[in-house]
This record gives structure tokens, sequence and C-alpha cells, in this order.
């Protein structure tokens, strides 16, 4: 069954720096989203892009976030300078066309910033 | 704008006894509803969706909801609890357009008491 793949698992920075967060799509999907859950808080929408090109973003989603789709496969999360606040869980999502598509989600990728 | 209430962050049930999780929605056009399970360590998977065809809707693992328009809620049941039912419970919502973003409610963790 196709699945939508996160790396890293589990990635651990120091406030400051940069982290690229990376998914795979389902491969014949459109429309690709980043959520993100604090620990123990509801599991907040970013951002979702469609045609190479950001559909919609939350008020979370500052000029410290970027998306980008570089190479037709993978679906990538940037935060250029990351805060305390930033630790959470990052997932993946994709869907179909078709407005009734439910979201295939990734295991999600755990950021600790330090 | 859409949004989900979910009312009790836990709930413990005895193994078979009745699921439910309960589940309000808001929104100022007719929605798409769902319900996503969340494992230890695990990405979301949809356990069911609504989208405005039957109002009793069935999903996997033998759990079911029921749209009701007039009380705005979307409740999640299950008959008989099994202990690999213990798990977080998210409702989501989305209006069916554009990207259909899911707006997701705080969560519900299930407790199956042996």
């Amino acid at each position: 069954e196709p699945e939508v793949t996160q790396t890293p698992s589990h990635q651990v920075t120091q406030m400051g720096q940069e982290v690229i967060l990376r998914c795979v799509p389902i491969s014949n999907h459109l429309y690709f989203y980043w959520y993100r859950q604090i620990l123990g808080q509801k599991v907040e929408f970013l951002v979702s892009f469609y045609n190479n090109e950001i559909s919609e973003k939350s008020e979370i989603f500052d000029d410290q976030f970027s998306v980008e789709r570089p190479d037709g496969s993978n679906f990538t999360l940037k935060i250029r300078s990351t805060k305390l606040e930033d630790s959470a869980m990052y997932f993946c999502a994709s869907r179909t066309s078709g407005t009734t598509g439910e979201l295939f989600f990734g295991e999600g990728s755990r950021l600790t910033v330090l | 704008a859409q949004s989900v209430t979910q009312l009790g962050s836990h709930v413990s049930v005895s193994e078979g006894a009745l699921v439910l999780l309960r589940c309000n929605y808001s929104s100022s056009v007719p929605p798409y509803l769902f319900w996503y399970v969340q494992y230890p360590n695990q990405g979301l998977q949809l356990l069911l969706k609504y989208t405005s065809a039957a109002t009793l809707v069935k999903g996997i693992n033998g759990f079911e909801a029921e749209f009701k328009k007039s009380e705005t809620s979307f409740h999640l049941t299950k008959p008989s609890a099994h202990m690999s039912d213990a798990a977080e419970y998210f409702c989501a919502v989305s209006d069916g357009t554009g990207a259909n973003n899911l707006f997701f409610g705080t969560g519900t963790r299930l407790t199956v008491i042996p």
C-alpha cells in the first residue's frame, strides 16, 4: 500500500540552526501539506501546496518557514532559524484531487530544539 | 471558518464496553468531517469520513459516526471496545474547497481497561 514517508524520524538541533524536514508524498497525489503537533496539543495546519506553489498557510507559517518541491518527488519544510517553541512533531500529508479526498499522513518527524 | 471541539481529553472504557467519543463542529458551510486515529509513535490514520452522503458513516475497525446537523455533532462510536483500540482520536473538519485543509480538534486519548 502506498504511503507517505518522512525523514528524519527525529532531529535534535540547537536554537538558531536551520532544519530541513523531508517528505515523499504518495506518487499520484497532487496536494501536499505540513502540520505540526506540539507535545500534548492538537494537530495544527501549517501550509498546503499545490501546482508548485503555496495554496494556503496559517499564521504559524511565518517567514522562518518555507516549503519546496525540489525534484517532483520530495516535499520539504525548512525552518531557517529554529526557536525553542518550534519543538514539535511535524506531519507531512498528501491527497489526490477532488474535494472529498482524504489526507494521507506520514509518521512524522520529531524536532527537538535545544 | 471551520473548527471542531472534542469533549473529554481522556476517556476510559472497559474491554467490551461501548466507546463514545464526542465531537462538535462549527462551520459556515456544509462541512466535511473526519475521524483520525493515532497509535503511539505513529502517524494519523483515517478511520472514517463524512462528505455529505449518508449521515451514518462506517469506518475501519468497527467504528462508526453519525452526522447530526441539528446538533452540529459527529460523535464516534464502537459497540465493543478492544484493547487494540487504545490510541489518540482526532476529529477534523474541512470545507471541501480549495486545498481542503483539515482543522483538527484537541484529541481524545482512549484507554481500554482489561
